[in-house]
C-alpha cells in the first residue's frame, strides 16, 4: 500500500559508505519535503532527517539526505555497528491528502 | 521537553472499538505549533500513517481508514486520543503516537504539508482476537 518505495535491505562492513533511495511521485516527494527515520529493533521510530537534508541536533553527520525531482536518498557514511536499523522515509502526498511512509529499508552491518 | 505515552487495551474483540489516548507531558497540546499524529505498525511490518489532529479539533485521515477512523482533542487533560471502529485481525499493531511541526529560520508553524514527526511515544500494542 505504501506509495514509496524503498529497497527492502542494504548491508555494509564498518566504514563502509551505503546509500537507501526512496522513490516516489509529483504528488508527494516531487512536490513536498521528505523526512526519514530511524527504527532500532525494538524501539519506537526516531526522527533522523527533516526537510530532505537536516538533521537534528543529536544526529551525527554521518548521516545526510538529499532530494531530486521525484526521489530522495538518505547517506550512511562511516558505517557503525549501531546503525543497524530499519530507516523509513515519509512525505506528504497531495493527491491523497495523507502523510505517506516508504516501504522502509534494513540496514545490516557485516 | 515534549514526551508522549499511549495509553489503552492490549486486547480488542473483533467488530469492536480499539480506544487509545496519547498523554503530553513537557508541553502544550493546544501549542499552536504543533499537529498531533498516529501511527502504527503491524508486526514485522512498515509504518502506516493514521492520522492528524490539531489542537482546534481540524484533522486530516487517511484515504483508506477514514471511514473507521475519528481522532479528538482534550486540552483540560493534556491528551488526544483515536478510536477506530469494526476491527479485525488487519488492525493488530504497534501503535505509536507522535508530535510534528514544521520549524524553519528559528520559528515553527503547524504545516500539515511540510511537518515531521518528532517526538514519538513508546507505542503500545494492540491486538485483535476474540
Amino acid at each position: 500500500q505504501s506509495v514509496l518505495t524503498q529497497p527492502p535491505s542494504t548491508s555494509g562492513t564498518p566504514g563502509q559508505r551505503v546509500t537507501i533511495s526512496c522513490s516516489g511521485s509529483s504528488s508527494n516527494i516531487g512536490s513536498n519535503t521528505v523526512n526519514w527515520y530511524q527504527q532500532l529493533p525494538g524501539t519506537a521510530p526516531k526522527l533522523l532527517i527533516y526537510s530532505n537534508n537536516q538533521r537534528p541536533s543529536g544526529v551525527p553527520d554521518r548521516f545526510s539526505g538529499s532530494k531530486s525531482g521525484t526521489s530522495a536518498s538518505l547517506a550512511i557514511s562511516g558505517l557503525q555497528s549501531e546503525d543497524e536499523a530499519d530507516y523509513y522515509c515519509a512525505a506528504w502526498d497531495d493527491s491523497l491528502n495523507g502523510q505517506v511512509f516508504g516501504t522502509g529499508t534494513k540496514v545490516t552491518v557485516l | 521537553q515534549l514526551q508522549l505515552q499511549e495509553s489503552g487495551p492490549g486486547l480488542v474483540k473483533p467488530s469492536e472499538t480499539l480506544s487509545l489516548t496519547c498523554t503530553v507531558s513537557g508541553g502544550s497540546i493546544s501549542s499552536p505549533t504543533y499537529y498531533w499524529g498516529w501511527v502504527r505498525q503491524p508486526p514485522g511490518k512498515g509504518l502506516e500513517w493514521i492520522g492528524s489532529i490539531y489542537y482546534s479539533g481540524s484533522t486530516y485521515y487517511n484515504p483508506s481508514l477514514k471511514s473507521r477512523v475519528t481522532m479528538s482533542v482534550d486540552t483540560s487533560m493534556n491528551q488526544f486520543s483515536l478510536k477506530l471502529t469494526s476491527v479485525t485481525a488487519a488492525d493488530t499493531a504497534v501503535y505509536y503516537c507522535a508530535a510534528a511541526r514544521y520549524c524553519s529560520g528559528g520559528s515553527c508553524y503547524p504545516s500539515i504539508r511540510k511537518n515531521w514527526f518528532d517526538p514519538w511515544g513508546q507505542g503500545t500494542l494492540v491486538t485483535v482476537s476474540s
